[in-house]
C-alpha cells in the first residue's frame, strides 16, 4: 500500500527559512517529486529526487532519505508569494510512472 | 509554451446527466492521467493511459470511465453524475520514464447539483 504524511500546515515570516518534512511507504519507489500549489491553480513542479543527499535550486532545496522514507523541503528567504500548498509524491516503479501525492502541506507567509 | 488544456474551468451538471470532462496536451507525452482534489483527501487517482486507447483504473475509478481516441487527447466520463462526484479535475500527462513527473492543466472545478 502507500501511505504519505505531511504536516497539514505551516506558518512562517517573510526572509525566514521553513522546512516541510514528508515521510512515505510505498511498495515500489523510483525517486520522489515536489510540486507548489497555489489556492486555484494547478500543481507545478519545482523537484525531484532520485538518489540520497540534498538537491538545491536557488531558495529551494530538497533531501531525500531512500532507507528512511524521508523527504523534506526547505525554502529559504520566504517572501509572500510562496504561500501555497506543497505536495509531496513519491514515484512508484510499477513501470507507469505513477505518482501518490501525500495531501499536501499549506504553508501561509506573513509580514 | 507547452500545456495541458482542460475544456472548461466551471461546470455545473445535474445529478443523473453523463458529463464529459476534456484534456488536451501538446507536448506528445505518452502518459495522461486524471484526478479529483478534495479538501483534507489530496489529489487522488481515477484513471490513467499509457498509450492510445489503453487505460488502467486508478484508486478511485467507480463511476467513471475514460476514453483515449488520438494520443493528445484523454477524456473522463461520469457515466451519471452524483453529488459525491463534486469535486476539482484536474488532468496531467507526463513522458514515458521515470523522472520526467506530470505537468498538469489548470483544472475543473464541477459541481454537480
Amino acid at each position: 500500500g502507500q501511505n504519505i504524511d505531511q504536516p497539514t500546515e505551516m506558518t512562517a515570516t517573510e526572509g525566514a527559512i521553513v522546512q516541510i518534512n514528508c515521510t512515505y511507504q510505498t511498495s515500489g519507489f523510483n525517486g520522489l517529486f515536489w510540486y507548489q500549489q497555489h489556492a486555484g491553480e494547478a500543481p507545478t513542479f519545482l523537484s525531484y529526487n532520485v538518489l540520497d543527499g540534498l538537491e538545491e535550486k536557488g531558495r529551494f532545496s530538497s533531501f531525500l532519505s531512500r532507507s528512511k522514507g524521508y523527504s523534506y523541503l526547505l525554502l529559504k528567504e520566504l517572501q509572500m508569494k510562496d504561500s501555497a500548498s506543497y505536495l509531496c509524491a513519491p514515484e512508484g516503479n510499477t513501470g507507469f510512472q505513477k505518482l501518490v501525492f501525500g495531501t499536501g502541506t499549506r504553508l501561509l507567509v506573513s509580514p | 509554451d507547452v500545456k495541458v488544456t482542460q475544456s472548461s474551468r466551471y461546470l455545473v451538471k445535474r445529478t443523473g446527466e453523463k458529463v464529459f470532462l476534456e484534456c488536451v496536451q501538446d507536448m506528445d507525452h505518452e502518459n495522461m492521467f486524471w484526478y479529483r482534489q478534495d479538501p483534507g483527501l489530496g489529489l487522488r487517482l481515477i484513471y490513467f493511459s499509457y498509450d492510445v486507447k489503453m487505460k488502467e483504473k486508478g484508486d478511485i475509478p467507480e463511476g467513471y470511465s475514460v476514453s483515449r481516441e488520438k494520443k493528445e487527447r484523454f477524456s473522463l466520463i461520469l457515466e451519471s453524475a452524483s453529488t459525491n462526484q463534486t469535486s476539482m479535475y484536474l488532468c496531467a500527462s507526463s513522458l514515458a520514464g521515470t523522472g520526467y513527473g506530470y505537468t498538469f492543466g489548470s483544472g475543473t472545478r464541477l459541481t454537480i447539483v
